[in-house]
């Protein structure tokens, strides 16, 4: 049961246009997301978060948003650069007991940025 | 700040053998790391959440006695692939938690190839 979806494999984007990606969730005890980027054969690097009290979030160009009611968060990245081609994972955090959060990853969207 | 490593980055083993991965946070102490098997084009997975001097809890489906983890101080953990086989190849990551309870910071990887 994929609780995190992210259901466009990939994406291609212009220079200098807005890139959108999208996630989705099913469990409503999540109560924190995050964004990592991952290149090729390297582990994820944070991006950018977001609490469930909040609806967004920005941090220079990018953005993400929160959508309690409908489970949806998105990414937004603006203007997008030809360094931010990369895979693009979405998660969500919840209490996992004995003070630890366990991440719940989708399967990743795959941004090309084309110069 | 907030650096984990992972030794090696890329090993090749003989079937039957056995493989042990060590993760490093260098500039904070990680009360806990995980440990996170990614196959191609999917999602990473969670394996098992470490906490430093007890044993690791091991996910759904995860066999413990094949894949052993030691979580010995605050700053190391390692997972040891034991009779490794073919299906075992896969990339590796472990991710820390510094500090803020919803936020991981990655490895970069080890890509483990069984022959």
């Amino acid at each position: 049961d994929q609780q995190v979806k992210q259901n466009s494999p990939s994406l291609s984007v212009q220079e200098g246009r807005i890139s959108i990606l999208n996630c989705d969730y099913t469990n409503s005890m999540f109560d924190y997301f995050l964004w990592y980027k991952k290149y090729p054969a390297e582990g994820p690097t944070f991006l950018i978060s977001i609490s469930s009290i909040k609806d967004k979030n920005e941090d220079g160009r990018f953005t993400v948003f929160l959508n309690k009611s409908a489970k949806h968060l998105s990414l937004h990245i603006v203007p997008s650069q030809p360094g931010d081609s990369a895979v693009y994972f979405c998660a969500a955090s919840r209490y996992s007991g004995a003070g630890s959060y366990q991440l719940t990853f989708g399967k990743g969207t795959k941004l090309s940025v084309i110069p | 700040g907030a650096v984990v490593s992972q030794h090696p980055s890329r090993v090749i083993c003989k079937s039957g053998t056995s493989v042990k991965i060590e993760c490093r946070s260098l500039d904070f102490q990680a009360t806990t790391m995980f440990w996170y098997r990614q196959f191609p084009k999917k999602s990473l997975m969670l394996m098992a959440t470490s906490n430093e001097g007890s044993k690791a809890t091991y996910e759904q489906g995860v066999e413990k006695d094949k894949f052993l983890i030691n979580h010995a101080s605050l700053t190391l953990s390692t997972l040891t692939v034991t009779s490794a086989h073919p299906e075992d190849s896969s990339f590796y990551i472990c991710s820390a938690r510094a500090g803020e309870p919803y936020e991981q910071y990655f490895g970069p990887g080890t890509r483990l190839t069984v022959t």
